[in-house]
This record gives C-alpha cells, sequence and structure tokens, in this order.
C-alpha cells in the first residue's frame, strides 16, 4: 500500500536552513505521471502548498516562496527532500508530503516544525 | 496566482441536514483541477472530490461537488457526526496549486 513519512527537525532557530524528507512507498517516483508535493499548515491556520517535484524530475514552487525553497528527488531510496532557507517564526507550522498522481490522493502524517531561538 | 475564497467561514448544522460548501475563484479554474479535501483534528487532509465533480475512492455518494469557471460548491447531502470537519478546495494552474482557506463545519 501507498505510504509517506516526513522527517525532519522539531526545532530550528531563526535564520537556519530546514530539512525535510520525505520517504515514500508502494509507488516509484519514475512512473510518468507521478510527483510529489510539499504543503505546510501553520497551527489553526490553513494549508498552504509549498513546492512540486515530477517523475521527469521537473520542480514547480510556490510564488511566494520561490527563492526559499529547494525540491529534490533521490528515485533509488524513495525520497523527496524539501530545503527551505532563512526559516523565521512565521514559518512554524506542520509540514505534509503527498503524493499526486493526478490528485493529491495519499498524505504523509505531518512533521510539526517550530521556529524559535 | 489564482486565491479561492470558500465561505461560510463555519457552518453549524443538525445531523442529518444538507450543507453547501462554496468555493469561489479570482479566475476561471479549469473543472479538471478543481478539489475538495476534508481535514480532521490532528489528521492529514482527504481527498474528497476530484475533477470538481468526481468522488475520490471510498468516498461516501453523500458527497458530490459542481460548478465550473469561478464558482464551485460541494454538498453533504445528510450530514453524518463523522462529516463534521474542516474543508478544502484546491485548484492547479500556471504552475501553481493554491487552497483555499477552509470552512469549518461544526455540530450546532
Amino acid at each position: 500500500q501507498v505510504t509517506l513519512r516526513e522527517s525532519g527537525p522539531a526545532l530550528v532557530k531563526p535564520t537556519q536552513t530546514l530539512t525535510l524528507t520525505c520517504t515514500f512507498s508502494g509507488f516509484s517516483l519514475s512512473t510518468s505521471g507521478m510527483c510529489v508535493s510539499w504543503i505546510r499548515q501553520p497551527p489553526g491556520k490553513a494549508l498552504e502548498w509549498l513546492a512540486l517535484i515530477d517523475w521527469d524530475d521537473d520542480k514547480y514552487y510556490s510564488t511566494s516562496l520561490k527563492t526559499r525553497l529547494t525540491i529534490s528527488k533521490d528515485t533509488s531510496k524513495n525520497q523527496v527532500v524539501l530545503t527551505m532557507t532563512n526559516m523565521d517564526p512565521v514559518d512554524t507550522a506542520t509540514y505534509y508530503c503527498a503524493r499526486v498522481y493526478g490528485d493529491y490522493d495519499y498524505w504523509g502524517q505531518g512533521t510539526l516544525v517550530t521556529v524559535s531561538s | 496566482e489564482i486565491v479561492l475564497t470558500q465561505s461560510p467561514g463555519t457552518l453549524s448544522l443538525s445531523p442529518g441536514e444538507r450543507a453547501t460548501l462554496s468555493c469561489r475563484a479570482s479566475q476561471s479554474v479549469s473543472s479538471s483541477y478543481l478539489a475538495w479535501y476534508q481535514q480532521k483534528p490532528g489528521q492529514a487532509p482527504r481527498l474528497l472530490i476530484y475533477g470538481a465533480s468526481s468522488r475520490a475512492t471510498g468516498i461516501p455518494d453523500r458527497f458530490s461537488g459542481s460548478g465550473s469557471g469561478t464558482d464551485f460548491t460541494l454538498t453533504i447531502s445528510r450530514l453524518e457526526p463523522e462529516d463534521f470537519a474542516v474543508y478544502y478546495c484546491q485548484q492547479y494552474g500556471s504552475s501553481q496549486y493554491t487552497f483555499g482557506q477552509g470552512t469549518k463545519l461544526e455540530i450546532k
């Protein structure tokens, strides 16, 4: 079955770079049309789309966060990595990764990242 | 960037009632790229509707989606206790995805 799991630090300091890893199983990111995306949700707030990488290694980023984000994949390890630079307390959120095969049909459980000194 | 505005912000209804949730886009959205998600506290979102009107796998038929252009609707025909949650619409266009701000469906 399809599963995704996010991992990374629970706490980062302001100005640091956040690196999150999405480890998945049950599908291959080499399959035509397959994508993995990152979405975040500040506590008590709405979902915010961050980035997406597809099977062909094309990458798409939120316009508002594009300068701070990098998404990459390691197909052999079934992993997708998101880095976000210059972290700020407003970036405190639960970060989700999701499989996108036409639609966001499978999601990880999310990982809470707190930005604080 | 296309902005999605959901209304109402909060909807208070009783089990058995009909719920109608609205999602309005700042510019026309392809119906193929309009989806609805349900999120319960402490859980990840769950895909309900894709392509504006197609139910995802395992979604009960009391959930239905409709609309086109800039106006889309999620309808829950008869509310069950497990339907009280937050609902988000999402669109894809110009290499960007955006979500609405959500509608909280609460028990009256």
